[in-house]
């Protein structure tokens, strides 16, 4: 069974600072992906990263998957109210025309104005 | 166009009674997943269909079933509720087709199931 460990489960930031939320397996993963969640609606996929060592920028978040694929990080610059949400990691696994996306527990994030 | 939509949105059941949850996929996505979220395990797997197929399955008891009709809309069914299957019940769905970046799905907002 694989499994994604996320941290911080929870985390409460002033605007303008910046953060880090990480995920880690023991288990290797053919992508992993990082979803945001907000109330009351589903995830949303934000980055899908394949290569180890492969970094990602989406504006003011930076998506890092590590070397041995069995980790990532996601960094957020200068948080602003609108990050506020749950950030989920997901590790895909594919093969024979199938797939399985396996969830990390998420990262509740508050943004305080 | 239209996102993944799912019905209904909320549904109070007691225990022993069954229900059925249904969602459309995105116009021309042919595959459909089932997740559980709860705040204890988080969003956990349930099945994956595609044209009709399960194509996939996760660690769930018999009570959870899905099927998925030719116009690619998809029901999963549980049956003899239990107060352990209260949770955010999502869908998600995705053109199917096996890449190296993997599934690129869109979810729904789910369907909130409360056990009394």
């Amino acid at each position: 069974t694989q499994l994604l460990e996320q941290s911080p489960q929870f985390l409460s930031i002033q605007e303008g600072e910046n953060l880090t939320v990480y995920c880690n397996s023991s288990s290797v993963f053919s992508s992993l992906q990082w979803y945001r969640q907000e109330p009351g609606e589903g995830p949303v996929l934000l980055v899908t990263v394949v290569t180890g060592g492969e970094v990602k920028k989406l504006k003011r978040l930076t998506f890092q998957f590590g070397d041995a694929r069995k980790d990532s990080s996601l960094h957020i610059t200068a948080a602003q109210p609108g990050d506020t949400g749950l950030y989920l990691c997901a590790g895909a696994l594919w093969g024979a025309g199938s797939y399985q996306l396996t969830f990390g527990k998420g990262t509740k994030l508050s943004v305080i104005p | 166009k239209a996102g993944v939509t799912q019905t209904p949105r909320y549904l109070i059941k007691t225990r022993g009674q069954q229900v059925t949850l249904s969602c459309s996929p995105i116009s021309g996505h042919r595959s459909v997943s089932w997740y559980q979220q709860t705040p204890g395990q988080g969003l956990q797997f349930l099945f994956e269909y595609f044209s009709e197929t399960q194509r996939n399955k996760g660690n769930f008891p018999g009570r959870f079933s899905g099927r998925q009709f030719s116009n690619s809309r998809s029901e999963m069914n549980v049956s003899t509720l239990e107060l352990g299957d209260s949770a955010l019940y999502l869908c998600a769905s995705s053109l199917g087709r096996t890449s190296g970046r993997g599934p690129e799905q869109f979810f729904g907002p789910g369907t909130r199931l409360t056990v009394l």
